[in-house]
């Protein structure tokens, strides 16, 4: 059974620039949550997608966008970036989006912004 | 809105002796608890969670953590510390209506020889 992979592993843009992380949730998953973790902080939720829908944002700006596509693998997309955008984006997905489902986490993409 | 506090970034532990990483919940429905581990440069790993039932609940790697509700605390153990438990501790709470985590700073955990 394959976990989940995210892709790239780390990436460089400057400010202005526009980015796409991409994540495979694993096998069975219909849902998938993104979350960024700034340097020295725990992650915060920026939104999550149930059966190609999205299904609830945490408070990011609208420059934050994704997609969820028919075979659950889901891309986060970033305009306009800032230099406060630099962190690790983690991905997550889970059997399905209900209370106590488990979130089980990739690797992380590690952007830098300049 | 649900959150969590865990106090004191930076652990330092002795080879062998007791780890004790402390998670305060706060939330206004039934939580569902988790603890996280996430070693350098790596996503993730889920150490153990609470959803309900037994109260003491254990976890992978010699873990443990014990959901009190009159303290809300969900606080994490392991009796006896390993060169390979030094990374990041991170406690979080879901459970208004859908599986969304909440976490808390995190603990950098640091093992002694």
């Amino acid at each position: 059974e394959t976990g989940v992979t995210q892709s790239p592993t780390h990436l460089i843009k400057t400010r202005g620039q526009q980015v796409t992380l991409r994540c495979s949730s694993q096998s069975g998953h219909n849902t998938v949550s993104w979350y960024q973790q700034a340097l020295g902080q725990g992650p915060q939720f920026i939104f999550q997608y149930y059966r190609e829908e999205e299904n609830g944002r945490g408070n990011f700006p609208p420059r934050f966008s994704g997609l969820q596509f028919p075979n659950y693998s889901s891309e986060l997309n970033v305009n306009a970036l800032e230099l406060d955008d630099s962190a690790l984006y983690l991905c997550a997905s889970s059997l399905a989006s209900g209370v106590g489902d488990t979130q089980y986490f990739g690797p992380g993409t590690r952007l830098t912004v300049l | 809105a649900q959150s969590v506090t865990q106090l004191g970034s930076h652990v330092s532990v002795s080879e062998g002796a007791l780890v004790l990483l402390r998670c305060n919940y706060s939330s206004s429905v039934p939580p569902y608890l988790f603890w996280y581990v996430q070693y350098p440069n790596q996503g993730l790993q889920l150490l153990l969670k609470y959803t309900t039932g037994a109260t003491l609940v254990k976890g992978i790697n010699g873990f443990e953590a014990e959901f009190k509700k009159s303290e809300t605390s969900f606080h994490l153990t392991k009796p006896s510390a390993h060169m390979s438990d030094a990374a990041e501790y991170f406690c979080a709470v879901s459970g208004q209506g859908n599986n969304r985590l909440a976490f808390g700073k995190g603990n950098q955990v640091v093992v002694i020889p």
